[in-house]
């Protein structure tokens, strides 16, 4: 069955410090990866997405997430973290056909403080 | 740019009432969903529509109904509202058709709090 599977359910990092949150998938075929983040309080938001070609997608806020077909992991990633970035970030496998549509299978999120 | 409204971003109801959740989303997407959203699990699907007066079971439907009477309107029910459903509410659209690459596209949530 596929999964998805975000193995740190929280982490700290210092502002202006660099940023990795990891996720990992387990899926047939080629997927369709998304990263979402949520605010507190709010609903979520597309950061990026992944269907094929260069396996470095570009998002925004300036992040950025790389496929590793050989490790089945999307893992996010930014240069350096502002204080706004703090949030709940999403990983999501896609290209599973539920009936009449497309079902996203989402990880149980990670929650990023960051410490001024 | 696609917007999803939830009508109630937060909703303090009493046990055994009946809940309506409302969601209109602007894009004439054919795909909504509904989640709720709990600490520790994730977003587990309830159900989902993807057509007028079309419904498929999610992940965790015991307790619910739901209701598309039309295109962008998408209606979550809780027959009878019991403590165990106070939770995070999410509904979300997108594009149908077998578009599985498409993203979905989020409201803000309602939080509702059972008494």
């Amino acid at each position: 069955a596929q999964s998805v599977t975000q193995p740190d359910i929280h982490i700290t990092v210092s502002e202006g410090a660099s940023l990795e949150l990891r996720c990992n998938y387990s899926y047939g075929a080629t997927p369709y990866l998304f990263w979402y983040v949520q605010s507190p309080g709010q609903g979520l938001q597309l950061l990026l997405k992944y269907f094929s070609g260069d396996t470095l997608v570009q998002g925004i806020k300036g992040f950025e997430a790389e496929f590793k077909r050989s490790q089945s992991s999307f893992n996010l990633r930014k240069p350096s973290v502002h204080w706004s970035d703090a949030a709940e970030y999403f990983c999501a496998v896609g290209g599973v056909r539920y009936n009449q549509g497309g079902k996203l299978i989402f990880g149980q999120g990670t929650e990023l403080s960051v410490k001024p | 740019d696609v917007k999803v409204t939830q009508s109630s971003r937060y909703l303090v109801k009493r046990t055994g009432e009946k809940v309506f959740l409302e969601c209109v989303q602007d894009m004439d997407h054919e795909n909504m969903f509904w989640y709720r959203q709990d600490p520790g699990l994730g977003l587990r699907l309830i159900y989902f529509s993807y057509d007028v007066k079309m419904k498929e079971k999610g992940d965790i439907p015991e307790g619910y109904s739901v209701s598309r009477e039309k295109k962008e309107r998408f209606s979550l029910i809780l027959e009878s509202a019991s403590t165990n459903q106070t939770s995070m509410y999410l509904c979300a659209s997108t594009l149908g058709g077998g578009h599985l690459n498409q993203p979905q596209h989020f409201g803000d949530g309602t939080r509702l709090s059972i008494l």
